[in-house]
């Protein structure tokens, strides 16, 4: 079945240091990638996309994501962590192929200690 | 724009009534979604519409669950009768295509609580 895996639930990171949130999806083709961050109460905000081309793409808030087709990932990644960074990330999948809607990873908790 | 807006943005009511949550989508997008947040099973789509018409109705739980797009501006999601397990954080979001392409516009939700 297709799937997008987050493997970590929760990750604390010092204010400052770098970040990677990883991503995992299972799909035939080449599916459209996509991050999106959720403060608390909040809707979900798009921090960056890939659809094809150059497999690093940059986002909003200094976010940057990298494809590798040969390990169907899509991990997310920030050289520095600000305290406002703390909020909920999820990777979502488009199976262009297969004719399917935006499907979300479980996300991942980002909390920054000072 | 606006964005996409939802209303109420949160709704208490008691098992067996009827619930109505209501969203309006960008103007000019093609696509309406809906999905549902729950801490145990993340974000699912239940539904999506292009220009008014139901593509995919798949994820709707059961027959409790209904959804109308009687216009390109206003959608509606009804839960008839609702039961405390419908407890969760319903969004609607738009875009201009179903891959995403222009990235999919979220609302800021409906908290429905059943008690």
């Amino acid at each position: 079945a297709q799937s997008v895996t987050q493997p970590d639930i929760h990750i604390t990171v010092s204010e400052g240091a770098s970040l990677e949130l990883r991503c995992n999806y299972s799909y035939g083709a080449t599916p459209y990638l996509f991050w999106y961050v959720q403060s608390p109460g909040q809707g979900l905000q798009l921090l960056l996309k890939y659809f094809s081309g150059d497999t690093l793409v940059q986002g909003i808030k200094g976010f940057e994501a990298e494809f590798k087709r040969s390990q169907s990932s899509f991990n997310l990644r920030k050289p520095s962590v600000h305290w406002s960074d703390a909020a909920e990330y999820f990777c979502a999948v488009v199976d262009n192929q297969a004719g399917t809607a935006l499907i979300f990873g479980k996300g991942t908790t980002l909390s920054v200690s000072s | 724009d606006a964005g996409v807006i939802q209303s109420p943005r949160h709704e208490v009511t008691e098992m067996g009534q009827e619930v109505t949550l209501r969203c309006k989508p960008i103007s000019g997008h093609d696509y309406l979604f809906w999905y549902r947040q729950t801490m145990m099973r993340g974000l699912e789509l239940l539904i999506y519409f292009n220009n008014n018409v139901p593509i995919d109705d798949s994820g709707m739980p059961e027959d409790r669950f209904s959804a109308k797009m009687p216009n390109a501006s206003f959608s509606t999601l009804k839960i008839q009768p609702s039961e405390p397990r419908d407890s969760a954080v319903y969004f609607c979001a738009s875009s201009f295509a179903r891959s995403g392409e222009g990235g999919y516009t979220f609302g800021s939700g409906t908290r429905l609580t059943v008690v």
